[in-house]
């Protein structure tokens, strides 16, 4: 099975732009999750979706959003860029109705400046 | 709210040396621990699950509920265990996310 892929790989903008994520999860997979990472706060969640409703969200401010599409594939985007935006941002799909074993992709490295 | 703790942001041993990394966590209920693993330059995957009770690299873990604690161990640390190790928690009701400790790097010196 191909791995979860996301793209682009590496991202650079401005502060107040925004910007679009996108991930295909394995193929099967019904769950997709997104996380922040950062060297200070580790992972952080941002959302999870599941058969294209949000299951689950985490403590990020409203400008941050995402969402699934029927094929399972998510986005995700954040408006208003900040340079406390700027991180590797994971996604991970599971593949049954419990989001325990997560399978994750190699990562969208954002730099704002 | 459940929580997970891990105290050590870096911690270095000697290669052949015992490695212990600590997770501490804070749930009421019943969790699920487990594992992840990042080694330099490869995606964050799953190292080992509480449930599952198995050696996994030489690495194991058990789950005390008594000290809320799931700390990983491995008796002779090698130079490619050095790597970022998270500790995560589900809560087991189903639909809920991982909850992930802020993690710990383990680098093993030769």
């Amino acid at each position: 099975k191909a791995g979860v892929t996301q793209t682009p790989r590496y991202l650079i903008k401005t502060r107040g732009q925004q910007v679009t994520l996108s991930c295909s999860p394995i193929s099967g997979h019904r769950s997709v999750s997104w996380y922040q990472q950062t060297p200070g706060q580790g992972l952080q969640f941002l959302f999870e979706y599941f058969s294209e409703t949000q299951r689950n969200k985490g403590n990020f401010p409203g400008r941050f959003s995402g969402r699934q599409f029927s094929n399972s594939r998510s986005e995700m985007n954040v408006s208003t860029l900040e340079l406390g935006d700027s991180a590797l941002y994971l996604c991970a799909s599971s593949g049954g109705t419990a989001t325990y074993e997560q399978y994750f992709g190699p990562g969208t490295r954002l730099t704002v400046t | 709210a459940q929580r997970v703790t891990q105290p050590e942001k870096l911690l270095s041993v000697f290669k052949g040396a015992p490695v212990e990394l600590k997770c501490n966590y804070s749930y009421s209920g019943s969790p699920e621990l487990f594992w992840y693993v990042q080694y330099s330059r490869q995606r964050l995957q799953l190292l080992l699950r509480h449930i599952s009770r198995e050696s996994i690299k030489g690495f194991t873990a058990d789950l005390n509920k008594g000290e809320t604690s799931f700390h990983l161990k491995k008796p002779f640390a090698q130079e490619e265990d050095s790597a970022m190790y998270y500790c995560a928690l589900n809560r087991n009701s189903g639909n809920t996310p991982l909850v992930f400790g802020k993690g710990t790097r383990l680098s093993v010196i030769a």
